[in-house]
């Protein structure tokens, strides 16, 4: 398909362990974002990136979190020590560019996190 | 306070109806403003964006920005059971970071 693709779609882990969580951006987007949704809340920012570099991680919520897209297009969010708070969906979109005045963003199904 | 509100509702409405979503948001700056649907356990989907203040329309679709207000509104002529899914407002200044309401739950009944 030619959407953005999130894996795994689900993903349960065991607090205090680490998870990986991979997006897979549109073809030729180099912009790339990393949204968290709670349960009954609207998506809230973590990182996002043009190209191979971070432009903002200011929403990432502490040092547990961390990304990279080492070559510009697949990325992987990473969470160390992984607390029940981090439970939620992690939302990966990905736009032409994230510099223009506006670009749509397209959102993969997300990837749900729950840490017993 | 959030820089964006929403009133999650729910919202229940019966098919046929006019619908009206609204957000309200404290930064001026912002300059983009969108609506995005999402349906139970997918992604959100982009509906319609509005640069600046002004009126938008797309089909059943209205979506209208008052800059001097800080409000922005979605309405839905002739509501069908398939526009159930959750209704979210995002805005941002210039590419980059999205920032979302909550969200608003909406069911049309048959």
């Amino acid at each position: 398909g030619a959407g953005v693709s999130q894996t795994p779609s689900n993903k349960v882990t065991e607090k205090g362990k680490y998870v990986e969580l991979r997006c897979d951006p549109i073809s030729g987007h180099t912009a790339l974002y990393w949204y968290r949704q709670s349960l009954g809340q609207g998506p809230e920012f973590l990182i996002y990136f043009q190209g191979t570099g971070a432009a903002d991680d200011s929403g990432l919520p502490n040092d547990r979190f961390f990304a990279v897209r080492p070559e510009g297009s697949v990325s992987t969010l990473k969470i160390q020590r992984t607390e029940r708070g981090d439970s939620a969906v992690y939302l990966c979109a990905s736009s032409l560019s994230g510099t223009l005045s506006y670009n749509e963003q397209f959102f993969g199904p997300g990837t749900r996190l729950t840490v017993l | 306070q959030k820089e964006v509100e929403q009133d999650p509702g729910p919202l229940s409405v019966p098919e046929g109806a006019i619908v009206s979503l609204n957000c309200t948001y404290s930064n001026s700056a912002f300059q983009y403003f969108m609506w995005y649907r999402q349906y139970s356990r997918k992604g959100p989907e982009l509906l319609m964006y509005t640069y600046s203040s002004g009126n938008k329309e797309d089909g059943r679709f209205t979506a209208q920005v008052d800059k001097s207000s800080k409000y922005i509104s979605l309405f839905i002529r002739d509501s069908q059971p398939s526009d159930s899914a959750t209704y979210l407002c995002a805005m941002n200044n210039q590419g980059g970071k999205l920032i979302f309401g909550q969200g608003t739950e909406l069911s049309v009944k048959p």
